[in-house]
């Protein structure tokens, strides 16, 4: 099984600012991306699925880019309750998902 | 609360003991799998079930590991003579069908081997 790679942080950003994390992954077969949140000792739970095209959910925004392997994360205007780690989940097509090291995010006042 | 739930939320055994865990998927949901997290590392795959048919389970599920889904409904995982390096969150997760459907996760059950 192939790896997907996190910058692991953590990025401390000031309430308001907008922070993108990229995550890389090396299996160029890879079918379906997601973006998890984890909260400290919480399971993972879904914040976004990635489509081809890019999509946007409120002030977070996902992009794929297949070419170079990777896919984004954007949050625009960070709120205090955004700090979590974000977990970049890979479908490599053996319907198994394969989950990165994730990038906390810290926000402060 | 139909998500997914597992059972018990805390372990904490002595080495060269058994533990079973238990999770409950969400009833519609054909596919159940099983990850382990450690601190500071994102969930690693250890097996998946489609229906009751275990089609994949990763390196890491040594022999002391096994997990059932008898019924394809719930499932169990079981660790026999537990060491310490078992220690971490084991996570339960069930989705639909297709590469497109994402996990849904349940509380985790918290293993500490003393």
């Amino acid at each position: 099984r192939k790896e997907v790679e996190q910058d692991p942080g953590p990025f401390n950003v000031p309430e308001g600012a907008t922070v993108a994390f990229n995550c890389t992954y090396s299996n160029s077969a890879s079918q379906s991306f997601f973006w998890y949140r984890q909260d400290c000792r919480k399971e993972p739970k879904l914040l976004m699925s990635v489509y081809s095209s890019g999509n946007e959910d409120g002030r977070f925004t996902a992009q794929l880019n297949r070419a170079s392997q990777y896919i984004s994360l954007l949050i625009r205007d960070s709120k205090l309750s955004d700090s979590a780690t974000y977990l970049c989940v890979v479908n490599e097509g053996y319907s198994t998902l394969t989950f990165g090291k994730g990038t906390m995010l810290l926000v402060s006042p | 609360d139909t998500g997914v739930s597992q059972d018990p939320r805390h372990k904490i055994t002595k080495r060269g003991q058994n533990v079973t865990f238990r999770c409950d998927p969400i009833s519609e949901h054909n596919r159940l799998y099983w990850y382990r997290q450690t601190l500071g590392q994102g969930p690693e795959f250890l097996t998946y079930f489609q229906n009751e048919a275990q089609l994949e389970k990763s390196r890491l599920l040594s022999d002391r590991f096994s997990a059932e889904r008898p019924k394809g409904s719930f499932s169990t995982l079981e660790i026999q003579r537990t060491e310490q390096g078992d220690s971490a969150m084991y996570l339960c997760a069930s989705s639909l069908l297709g590469s497109n459907s994402p996990l849904h996760f349940g509380n985790g059950t918290r293993l500490t081997v003393t």
